[in-house]
């Protein structure tokens, strides 16, 4: 059974650096590429990037310079890395993939993270 | 990077009737376009795929169509259960999601 699951701290103060974990199951993360997408509360979904099969990665160019995706292969993990965490970073943060034949068709259930003091 | 313009952000509609939610694309994305429902407190679930795929277990009031730059998701007969927000997303050149259409029962 494939699933997608994030996990990370539920509150993260400002200027500080987000760290979160996609742990994945069902599946090898040299065979199917996973992207982060994050949605503020009560607003739209965000790309964020994605790490290919490969080990390379592509950002949206309005986060690159704060964030970084990186993945252990053994231990079926994708993590997120973002800094300069300001409250317009509170949103909940999904992992997805491409695990049937289309892109976003298999999603995690989502972490909130609340950015405050 | 392309922009994604989706409207109406909100619409109401009574039940059996037809639903129609558009995409606006910034530059041509060749039917690089899904839509995805997503239910309070849950994970978007795809709808269609490729502008006019329909995912399995998808029922078939949902539709979706367009080229271009101009893509359109239809709900032929609209239920109780469509309750929901709907997003597009391009993925001809990276991935951009739509704002999103809020759509609920009159």
């Amino acid at each position: 059974q494939v699933q997608l699951k994030e996990s990370g701290p539920g509150l993260v103060q400002p200027s500080q650096t987000l760290s979160l974990t996609c742990t994945v199951s069902g599946f090898s993360l040299t065979s199917y590429h996973v992207s982060w997408v994050r949605q503020p509360p009560g607003k739209g979904l965000e790309w964020m990037g994605v790490i290919w099969t490969g080990g390379s990665t592509a950002y949206n160019s309005l986060l690159k310079s704060r964030l970084s995706i990186s993945r252990d292969i053994s231990k079926s993990q994708v993590f997120l890395k973002m800094n300069s965490l300001q409250t317009e970073d509170t949103a909940t943060y999904y992992c997805a993939s491409k695990l049937g034949a289309h892109y976003f068709d298999y999603w995690g259930q989502g972490v909130m993270v609340t950015v405050s003091s | 990077d392309i922009q994604m313009t989706q409207s109406p952000s909100f619409l109401s509609a009574s039940v059996g009737d037809r639903v129609t939610i558009n995409c606006k694309a910034s530059q041509n994305i060749n039917k690089y376009l899904n839509w995805y429902q997503q239910k309070l407190g849950e994970a978007p679930k795809l709808l269609i795929y490729n502008t006019n795929n329909l995912q399995t277990g998808i029922p078939s009031r949902f539709s979706g169509s367009g080229s271009g730059t101009d893509y359109t998701l239809t709900i032929s007969s609209l239920q109780p259960e469509d309750v929901a927000t709907y997003f597009c997303l391009q993925h001809s050149s990276r991935f951009t999601f739509g704002s999103g259409t809020k759509l609920e029962i009159k």
